[in-house]
């Protein structure tokens, strides 16, 4: 079973508009989150995070929002811009006792910004 | 950029060979990890490292050891690979507080193909 989804395969925004990403998870014991943007023949770069003791976490252009009780964060990127077009993974983590064990990927959402 | 290379950056094997692909770090970090990205899949875990020696099993380890004899070096072998495992491969690191809020950075991945 899925742990982390990204219901929307793709989206298309405007250049200059918001871009809105979605990320549910279900996997009560997720304690950190983190999104990833993703070109073609690269590796992910990190984004942004957020803690489960925060609600809110913004750099710059981007800012992450995380709903605990309805196991839900989403990604707004405003304004959106050309080099933001990319492949957009949700990841999560979880404290397991005995170290960092890896991170639970989304499938992914391609963002398509439109000129 | 955090400091990863991983080799080569691509390969293309036959079924039945062994295949072995490297991550070097020069960050000093702690955690190292294996993952693997498939199309409608996001990335899953192969494998982690928590230091020189110490590995642990991910989501996807059958078919797949490693060794982590050096700090830097994490080595991620197939030790006879079958079409299934027809992937892009991607090292991370973590700087290994054992937390779950350690963020993650990947190298820029290994194509593989198996024919």
């Amino acid at each position: 079973d899925q742990q982390v989804k990204q219901n929307s395969p793709s989206l298309s925004v405007q250049e200059g508009r918001i871009s809105i990403l979605n990320c549910d998870y279900t996997n009560s014991m997720f304690d950190y989150f983190l999104w990833y943007k993703k070109y073609p023949a690269e590796g992910p770069t990190f984004l942004i995070s957020i803690s489960s003791i925060k609600d809110k976490n913004e750099d710059g252009r981007f800012t992450v929002f995380l709903n605990k009780s309805a196991k839900h964060l989403s990604l707004h990127i405003v304004p959106s811009q050309p080099g933001d077009s990319a492949v957009y993974f949700c990841a999560a983590s979880a404290y397991s006792g005995g170290g960092a064990d890896g991170l639970t990927f989304g499938k992914g959402t391609h963002l398509i910004i439109q000129p | 950029d955090a400091g990863i290379t991983q080799s080569p950056r691509h390969k293309v094997t036959e079924t039945g060979t062994p295949v072995t692909l490297r991550c070097h770090q020069t960050e000093n970090h702690r955690y190292m990890y294996w993952y693997r990205q498939d199309p409608g899949h996001g990335l899953r875990l192969i494998h982690y490292s928590y230091g020189v020696k110490d590995t642990d099993k991910g989501e996807v380890s059958d078919g797949y050891s490693v060794s982590r004899s050096k700090t830097e070096d994490f080595l991620l072998t197939l030790e006879s690979a079958t079409s299934s495992q027809t992937s892009v491969y991607f090292c991370a690191i973590s700087a290994g507080t054992g937390l779950s809020t350690d963020t993650q950075y990947f190298g820029p991945g290994t194509r593989l193909t198996v024919l």
